[in-house]
């Protein structure tokens, strides 16, 4: 069946340091959404891309998909403590999510 | 506007007993998901329903889970007998799903259900 996998599993950053997360589908997707966990949160809905190379932007907040659809990553320009969580990526008509990539950041 | 809701929060409870976790989906909605997430398996999709009928349940771990959704607010999951690796978060989520663009809609999480069996 259709999985995504996301690296890395977990980063430490100082807070104003950049952090990357990365999504890696094993077919082609026709979306996929990116969804952040606060510790002792649910998941919550950030961003879907749909298009072939789309780059969406929240502040301080980028997110790719890849030529192929196959691929997608989520770039923090200059941590903050309120980065903190973990991030998922989720794609496919199920809606697959990946394991996650936990983000703590050091102030 | 009230989110989905989930009950109950806490719930802790010995082997061998039945468990029936209960959500409310964000009216309108008509796909409702049931999600466990471990620190070792992550967040698992165990079933999910599109006008309340099950689409696919392949990620029911056994025959001890079941879940049923009579009508459009209200879906229940149940284990029965329950064992110590059923200790988990469960997520309930919902969303607006039309045919031929339901994979674009942003699923809405519960606040989950905290699990414990002794």
């Amino acid at each position: 069946g259709q999985q995504v996998m996301q690296i890395p599993q977990y980063q430490h950053v100082q807070e104003g340091e950049d952090f990357t997360t990365y999504c890696n589908s094993s077919t082609t997707l026709s979306n996929i959404q990116w969804y952040k966990q606060r510790p002792g949160g649910h998941p919550v809905f950030l961003i879907q891309l749909v298009k072939s190379g789309e780059v969406k932007k929240q502040k301080r907040l980028t997110f790719q998909f890849g030529e192929a659809k196959k691929n997608s990553s989520l770039h923090i320009t200059a941590t903050q403590t309120t980065d903190v969580g973990t991030y998922f990526c989720a794609g496919g008509n199920k809606l697959v999510f990946g394991a996650g990539t936990i983000l703590r950041v050091k102030s | 506007d009230a989110g989905v809701i989930q009950s109950p929060r806490h719930e802790v409870t010995e082997m061998g007993q039945e468990v029936t976790l209960r959500c409310k989906p964000i009216s309108g909605h008509n796909s409702l998901f049931w999600y466990r997430q471990t620190m070792m398996r992550g967040l698992e999709l165990l079933i999910y329903f599109n006008n309340n009928v099950p689409i696919d349940d392949s990620g029911m771990p056994e025959d001890r889970f079941s879940a049923k959704m009579p009508n459009a607010s209200f879906s229940t999951l149940k284990i029965q007998p329950s064992e110590p690796r059923d200790s988990a978060v469960y997520f309930c989520a919902s969303r607006l799903y039309q045919m031929g663009q339901g994979v674009r809609q942003p699923q809405h999480f519960g606040d989950g259900t905290r699990l414990s069996i002794l």
